[in-house]
């Protein structure tokens, strides 16, 4: 069974700092991981990440996938309050078009 | 470009009644999902249609059913409402060979 796990489960920083958002998973035959946020609603997709070692960027956010050691990071630098929401990882199931997400990690700001 | 667009966005049921959660996207997406979001548990799967005219379960189908009416428009049945499934209910699709799921902005429900 694919599995995607999250860390930490939570966490709260002040105004300004770099955090680090991780996700592994142990997916057959994997063929990308997707990061998104949540806010108070609907997740919106951020990236899609399918060649290892190949960071992906959108202004103050990153990401990079290890295909090797199977994990994938999040990076947010000079983070503001507007970054704060819960951050999901998925990985496509094999042979079909159905994601495995994880229970996403809440991300708190403090102006 | 509405995306995609649930309806209602709140609604609170008593035991047994029933609804349907409506779901329609703008975007010619084949496959469609239902999902639904509990405090710890993250997104898990009900149902979900990869193309029209087909459906399948996802990984808490028990008490649900599903309709996927045309291409544009996938619906979620209650039949018997329990408080179990008090949730927030999210739509998403994805294109013809595309992992990118875009989500509806959710419904609410509450049953008492």
């Amino acid at each position: 069974e694919d599995k995607v796990v999250q860390s930490p489960l939570s966490l709260v920083v002040h105004e300004g700092d770099t955090v680090t958002l991780n996700c592994s998973y142990e997916v057959t035959n994997f063929r990308s991981l997707l990061w998104y946020k949540q806010e108070k609603k609907a997740p919106t997709f951020l990236f899609m990440l399918t060649s290892s070692g190949i960071e992906k960027k959108s202004g103050r956010l990153s990401s990079i996938l290890d295909k090797k050691e199977l994990f994938s990071i999040l990076n947010i630098t000079a983070t503001q309050t507007g970054d704060s929401a819960v951050y999901l990882c998925a990985a496509p199931n094999f042979g079909n078009e159905k994601l495995t997400f994880g229970t996403g990690t809440r991300l708190t700001i403090i102006p | 470009n509405a995306g995609v667009t649930q309806t209602p966005k709140f609604q609170v049921l008593k035991t047994g009644q029933s609804m349907t959660l409506q779901c329609a996207q703008d975007m010619n997406h084949n496959s469609m999902y239902w999902y639904r979001q509990d405090p710890g548990m993250g997104l898990r799967l009900i149902y979900y249609s990869a193309s029209e005219g087909t459906t399948d379960k996802g990984e808490v189908p028990n008490g649900y059913n599903v309709s996927r009416l045309n291409k544009r428009e996938f619906s979620l049945r209650l039949e018997s409402a329990a408080p179990s499934q008090t949730s927030v209910y999210f739509c998403a699709s994805s294109g013809l060979l595309s992992n990118i799921q875009y989500f509806g902005a959710g419904t609410r429900l509450s049953v008492l």
